[in-house]
């Protein structure tokens, strides 16, 4: 059974000081990594797919990284704005569904 | 661009009503999808189809139905609504065009409790 956990549940940062939020899965035909990003009252909002091991994407202070187990989004520098939960979810080549995991909740901290 | 769209945002039900939510999109995708999420639960995957006359039971379809006449439109029933139903369900599309081209797109919500 595909599974997708999230660490840490909750992180607070002051504005500026760089972090790193993890998701491990289980995925036996790893199709796609994803991660989104949710704001309260709202729907998730897609960040990146990541497709294989060793890929990397950037959007302004985020990027996401890949590995065999793993995935991270490192946040640089990070700005209140940046104040959200991050939920990422693992796609499976054997069914049409995702797994998510149940979300790192980050504040920063003017 | 109006993406996934999700009627009505929020509703108020009584135990034992029924009621449909809505959920159009205009990508032409033909993956859609159902979720709840309760607080500190994560998404759990009620309902899916994969297009129109298709579709699949998730996680946690009991108490829940669903039909997809149509590519656009994909509604999510309730049948004697009972507390455990209140949550906030999201709709979702996906487009499969390729490695490139997979990416899924949430609607706002619809947030609904039953008293």
């Amino acid at each position: 059974e595909d599974q997708v956990t999230q660490s840490p549940e909750a992180l607070r940062l002051q504005e500026g000081e760089s972090s790193s939020l993890n998701c491990s899965y289980t995925v036996s035909g790893l199709r796609g990594l994803f991660w989104y990003r949710q704001d309260p009252g709202k729907g998730p909002e897609f960040l990146f797919t990541l497709y294989s091991a060793g890929e990397e994407k950037e959007k302004e202070r985020l990027k996401a990284t890949l590995t065999k187990k793993e995935s991270f989004l490192h946040i640089t520098a990070p700005k209140p704005e940046d104040s959200a939960t991050y939920l990422c979810a693992g796609d499976d080549f054997g069914n049409e569904k995702l797994t998510f995991g149940t979300g790192t909740r980050l504040t920063i901290i003017p | 661009n109006a993406g996934v769209t999700q009627t009505p945002k929020f509703r108020i039900l009584k135990i034992g009503q029924s009621m449909t939510l809505q959920c159009a999109q205009d990508m032409n995708h033909n993956y859609m999808y159902w979720y709840r999420q309760d607080p500190g639960m994560g998404l759990k995957l009620i309902y899916y189809s994969v297009g129109a006359g298709i579709t699949d039971k998730g996680e946690v379809p009991n108490g829940y139905n669903v039909s997809r006449s149509t590519t656009e439109d994909f509604p999510l029933r309730l049948e004697l609504a009972a507390p455990s139903q209140t949550s906030v369900y999201f709709c979702a599309s996906r487009s499969l065009l390729g490695l490139g081209g997979n990416t899924i797109y949430f609607g706002e919500g619809s947030w609904l409790t039953v008293v």
